[in-house]
């Protein structure tokens, strides 16, 4: 199947490190992706890691691949108030037009 | 730099009456997508056209119609609308298929059918 499970809220304090996690069940997915909802926007995408990487830096944020359990994470480091968004996983299976599924997104709150 | 737009961006639907969101795209993308956002059930598609000429159904079609104008323009109907069709409704474009490529969204269209 290509259930993509996520925590619905996240809460932290400005200038700790945030980490949205996510399960996937679809072990053949080739791409991973976070997305992040700025509110009243669209989506946008923050980064994506292909399934053969274990981690992926780009600036304040490190995605983390196991596969073996299926699960990816997005750490971003020094939250400023201006991550709060909602914070989309998904995993795709490769070139097919309808192969990306979302998870349910996870709201992360940047508490002053 | 418009990128997708859609309109409208907001609308009120009484039950059983009919409307066309519209979209369009200015990055020459090959592939359009409709998606719906429902409270803790994340995006989930409704329809897709993977290049100009051709549509095809996704995870929830029931309910919509669509029609790949040309290659910039997307457009989803609703032929009668239902309670259950209350939403957020985003299109997205891309150049290759959904998830080998970057997708873009537009803002988005809140629906409410009373």
């Amino acid at each position: 199947g290509e259930d993509v499970e996520q925590s619905l809220f996240l809460s932290v304090r400005e200038g700790d490190s945030s980490v949205i996690n996510c399960t996937y069940t679809d072990s053949s997915s080739t791409y991973l992706y976070w997305y992040k909802q700025e509110p009243g926007a669209g989506l946008q995408l923050l980064t994506y890691i292909f399934s053969n990487m274990d981690m992926k830096q780009d600036q304040r944020l490190t995605v983390l691949l196991n596969k073996k359990d299926k699960h990816l994470s997005l750490r971003i480091a020094d939250t400023q108030t201006g991550d709060s968004a909602i914070y989309f996983c998904a995993e795709s299976k490769g070139t097919g037009a309808n192969n990306l599924f979302f998870g349910t997104g996870t709201r992360l709150t940047v508490i002053p | 730099n418009a990128g997708v737009t859609q309109t409208p961006k907001f609308q009120v639907l009484k039950t059983g009456q009919s409307m066309t969101l519209q979209c369009a795209q200015d990055m020459n993308h090959n592939s359009m997508y409709w998606y719906r956002q429902d409270p803790g059930m994340g995006l989930r598609l409704i329809y897709y056209s993977a290049s100009e000429g051709t549509t095809d159904k996704g995870e929830v079609p029931n309910g919509y119609n669509v029609s790949r104008l040309n290659k910039r323009e997307f457009s989803l109907r609703l032929e009668s609308a239902a309670p259950s069709q209350t939403s957020v409704y985003f299109c997205a474009s891309s150049e290759k298929s959904m998830g080998a490529s970057e997708a873009f969204f537009g803002q988005g269209t809140r629906l409410t059918v009373v």
